[in-house]
């Protein structure tokens, strides 16, 4: 079956810091795969999205390629702020199976 | 309408009375999803539908929980004679068909759920 494997946190940075958080998965067929993200309070919301191979999404500064070669689409930020603390959830979709597959999530701190 | 929207917010209940989550999906999805996400934990998938029918109900944890949807909008999740452990926040999410252009899944704001 589907499944995602991701980074396990919890994760500490200073502010201004380089970001990854790794994520890989396996797929019954050829997924779409998204990064989602829950700040302290509120609910799941999309962050970043690529639904084929070599595509990037990006958002707030956040970028993600779809690398079919490595099964990975692994998140990283340039320069992570305060605000961006919160816990990370990447996730698939595939076609024919649209079940939605998440990873354990991975919380992100960014100190001052 | 706009988004997924869930009632109640919040429900505290005695132990062994049984609760009813309820779920608008956005117009138009035919992809509905529950999960369940307990304090501090990650989410734990309970069942998706497409249309009507749940291709796959895997998630739920026990014959307690149930889960309906009719007219291909509604759902309604059930739960049995909750216990302690059944206390989390149940998430519901809608989407649109892989291959149509909007593909991701819109999340509501949960139903927390307290067992006393």
């Amino acid at each position: 079956g589907d499944s995602v494997t991701q980074m396990e946190g919890p994760v500490t940075l200073s502010e201004e810091a380089f970001l990854t958080i790794n994520c890989t998965y396996t797929a019954t067929g050829y997924p779409s795969l998204f990064w989602y993200v829950q700040y302290p309070g509120e609910g799941l919301q999309l962050l970043l999205k690529a639904t084929k191979a070599d595509d990037k999404g990006s958002n707030k500064g956040f970028e993600a390629t779809y690398r079919k070669e490595t099964t990975s689409f692994h998140l990283e930020k340039g320069s992570v702020q305060v605000s961006d603390s919160a816990v990370y959830f990447c996730a698939l979709r595939t076609f024919g199976n649209e079940k939605l597959t998440f990873g354990t999530g991975t919380r992100l701190t960014i100190i001052p | 309408g706009a988004g997924v929207s869930q009632s109640p917010s919040n429900k505290v209940t005695e132990k062994g009375k049984d609760v009813e989550l309820r779920c608008d999906p956005i117009s138009g999805h035919t992809a509905l999803y529950w999960y369940r996400q307990s304090l501090g934990q990650g989410l734990e998938f309970l069942i998706y539908f497409q249309g009507n029918s749940a291709p796959d109900k895997s998630g739920l944890p026990s014959d307690r929980f149930s889960a309906e949807r009719t007219g291909g909008s509604v759902s309604t999740l059930t739960i049995q004679r909750t216990q302690q452990e059944d206390s989390a926040v149940y998430l519901c999410a809608s989407s649109s068909p892989l291959g149509t252009k909007n593909t991701e899944a819109f999340f509501g704001q949960g139903t927390r759920l307290t067992v006393v």
